[in-house]
């Protein structure tokens, strides 16, 4: 069966400093994999896709980056922190066939303080 | 531009009785819909979802109903138990797309 790890489940950082969130899929190969935010109060925000390694689609321009160096590995990065980047970050997985439902994980809520 | 919307933000229902929730989208090329269930501090969790080609489809208490000419759907939960208690999000997507656009959730909440 298929499972999705995402980490850390929550995470505390201050203005100004780096991020790196992780989010590995088992048992499945060349899956698409996305992240989403929610923000207080909104919706699931789509934030980045990949259909393969090293193929990523930028859906918002932000302070945010995201980058795909294995099959089943997708990394949300920033070099610097804003507060409007506080949010409950989710990674998400699809396989690559039509009309599919996406498989999240469970979430990292951050904190930019 | 919001394609995919849920108008209300919260819905309180009586535990045994029927919650419907509601969502409108305006993208006329999406074909595939989905309903989703999320706890707090939780990644969002599959319900139930439905084709262009049906306007109904049943996964026991869950029914979702699509009426493409209106561009709404909506789930219904018979009977409404206090587990159901959670955010519920409808979320479009077109046919060959790589992406789900969703809506902004609705907050049910299960008054015993």
């Amino acid at each position: 069966s298929q499972t999705i790890h995402q980490w850390p489940a929550t995470l505390v950082q201050p203005v100004g400093s780096p991020l790196s969130l992780e989010c590995t899929v088992e048992g499945t190969s060349n899956p698409n994999l996305y992240w989403y935010r929610q923000a207080a109060g909104r919706g699931l925000q789509l934030l980045f896709y990949s259909v393969g390694i090293g193929q990523i689609s930028s859906e918002v321009p932000q302070n945010l980056s995201a980058s795909r160096p294995q099959d089943r590995q997708f990394i949300l990065s920033s070099k610097k922190l804003l507060l409007s980047d506080s949010g409950f970050y989710l990674c998400a997985w699809r396989r690559t066939v039509t009309n599919e439902k996406l498989f999240f994980g469970s979430g990292t809520q951050l904190s930019v303080l | 531009d919001q394609q995919v919307k849920q108008n209300s933000p919260s819905l309180s229902v009586q535990e045994g009785r029927i919650s419907i929730l509601n969502c409108d989208y305006t993208n006329s090329m999406f074909d595939y819909f989905l309903w989703y269930k999320k706890y707090p501090a939780e990644g969002p969790t599959f319900l139930i979802s439905i084709s262009s080609i049906k306007d109904k489809n049943e996964d026991g208490r869950f029914t979702v109903f699509l009426n493409k000419s209106a561009k709404h759907l909506s789930l219904h939960i018979v009977p409404s138990q206090p587990g159901d208690s959670a955010v519920y999000f409808c979320a479009a997507s077109e046919w060959g797309a790589q992406k789900l656009v969703f809506g902004q959730g609705t907050r049910l909440t299960i008054n015993p």
